[in-house]
């Protein structure tokens, strides 16, 4: 299975600032086929990347994936407060589908 | 617009079984592949199971194959979940997903249904 490492854990930044978040795979993940997700505690996440680079129906210009292979980042162009969360990536190119641990946006 | 209901959770004793329900509405349920994903408290995700529009397909994680059960009634818009000789690390919120037509990722999600596993 495709073990996924997000990091930092924990990145404390303030509005207006722009973040990057990090998920680095085991092997290869094959056709890019990682996603990212939003999570507000005690809500369901919310998709906001598929395909490593494309936006989900909805989701603010300011979020955008990047990467291929086993090097895939997540930024977030220009914090809004809404924006404070946990971010999981997910692999889906491989047998079973995985998840990172996450990444915790926190306000500085 | 797409939602997700899930139901049936609780507290039940380790060795003790549950069904767990997800309701769908908003989108043709028929058309779409489903999962169901569990977080355990305070931890990440966990893909648990998934089975196709027809049901003809379906999938286990390890660490339920052979205790859990993924079934769908088309006709009636529901996905279900049975689970059987629980245990104390199935605790977790239980997510019933729409997995999208583009790949095994999820584009809607329920709001979840808590199990707890604990004498």
């Amino acid at each position: 299975e495709i073990v996924l490492t997000q990091s930092p854990g924990t990145l404390s930044l303030s509005p207006g600032e722009r973040a990057t978040l990090s998920c680095r795979a085991s092997q290869s993940v094959s056709s890019s086929y990682l996603a990212w997700y939003q999570q507000k505690p005690g809500q369901a996440p919310r998709l906001l990347i598929y395909g490593a680079s494309s936006r989900a129906t909805g989701i603010p210009d300011r979020f955008s994936g990047s990467g291929s292979g086993t090097d895939f980042t997540l930024t977030i162009s220009r914090l809004e407060p809404e924006d404070f969360a946990v971010y999981y990536c997910q692999q889906y190119g491989s047998s079973p589908q995985t998840f990172g641990q996450g990444t915790r946006l926190e306000i500085k | 617009q797409v939602q997700l209901v899930e139901s049936g959770g609780g507290l039940v004793k380790p060795g003790g079984s549950l069904r767990l329900s997800c309701a769908a509405s908003g989108f043709t349920f028929s058309d779409y592949y489903m999962s169901w994903i569990r977080q355990a408290p305070g931890k990440g995700l966990e893909w648990v199971s998934y089975i196709s529009s027809s049901g003809s397909t379906i999938y286990y994680a390890d660490s339920v194959k052979g205790r859990f059960t993924i079934s769908r009634d088309n006709a009636k818009n529901s996905l279900y979940l049975q689970m059987n000789s629980l245990r104390a690390e199935d605790t977790a919120v239980y997510y019933c997903a729409r997995d999208s037509f583009t790949g095994y990722y999820f584009d809607y999600w329920g709001q979840g249904t808590l199990v707890t596993v604990s004498s």
